[in-house]
């Protein structure tokens, strides 16, 4: 069982529509981070959340850190072609030093 | 965002020998870097973290005199892969913290090791 469950794995939709992406834990996170990977690169940082109830907006796409800092989400909304790839959340744990726990990942796949 | 680079992006090497691969903070300084493992469609697996000036840390069940982590200075950090087998043939990321803060780490862009 992973620290930080991500949900769906897989998320194939059409372009326009919306699409949300849980992370999950029943740990509590000093900080969360969501990443997108396309094939053959490395993760790139979307957004980092800090405070419980934190919302955070980047153009189409909400972040949102739960109250009790175990928890996240985020949701496009007009998803594009573009928005294809994997994301990953990533949990900062302060017991665990400065590591990051990852998520599961989602695969996302927007046709056209 | 702070820039990490990784190099090389791919390498194909023969079986039984070693390879290393290059982790490098171009403008900040990085105390500390990890290296993680994907697999196909997977995530991101933590194999070490590396401490400038000081040992590897590894994670369980990872081969410490297999996969050898060397962070001589503030800006790099290497891991090289020994008496490589096809089984270690995998995407290695490498990925640095400017430490201040929240652990925002930026990642380099990956290695394709595919040994044969």
């Amino acid at each position: 069982t992973q620290l930080l469950e991500q949900s769906p794995q897989f998320l194939s939709i059409q372009e326009g529509e919306n699409l949300t992406v849980y992370c999950n834990s029943s740990s509590v996170f000093s900080s969360l981070q969501w990443y997108r990977q396309e094939p053959g690169e490395g993760p790139v940082l979307l957004v980092t959340v800090v405070t419980g109830g934190e919302v955070k907006k980047l153009k189409r796409l909400t972040f949102q850190f739960g109250d009790a800092r175990k928890d996240s989400s985020l949701h496009i909304t007009a998803a594009q072609p573009g928005d294809t790839g994997l994301y990953l959340c990533a949990g900062e744990l302060r017991a665990a030093g400065n590591k990051l726990t990852f998520g599961g990942g989602t695969r996302v796949l927007v046709k056209p | 965002g702070a820039v990490v680079s990784q190099h090389p992006s791919w390498v194909i090497c023969k079986s039984g020998t070693s390879v290393k691969i290059e982790c490098r903070s171009l403008d900040f300084q990085a105390t500390t870097m990890f290296w993680y493992r994907q697999f196909p469609k997977q995530s991101l697996m933590l194999m070490a973290t590396s401490n400038e000036g000081s040992k590897a840390t590894y994670e369980q069940g990872v081969e410490k005199d297999k996969f050898l982590i060397n962070h001589a200075s503030l800006t790099l950090s290497t891991l090289t892969v020994t008496s490589a087998h096809p089984e270690d043939s995998s995407f290695y990321i490498c990925s640095a913290s400017t430490g201040r803060g929240n652990t925002e780490a930026f990642f380099g862009q990956g290695t394709r090791l595919t040994v044969v």
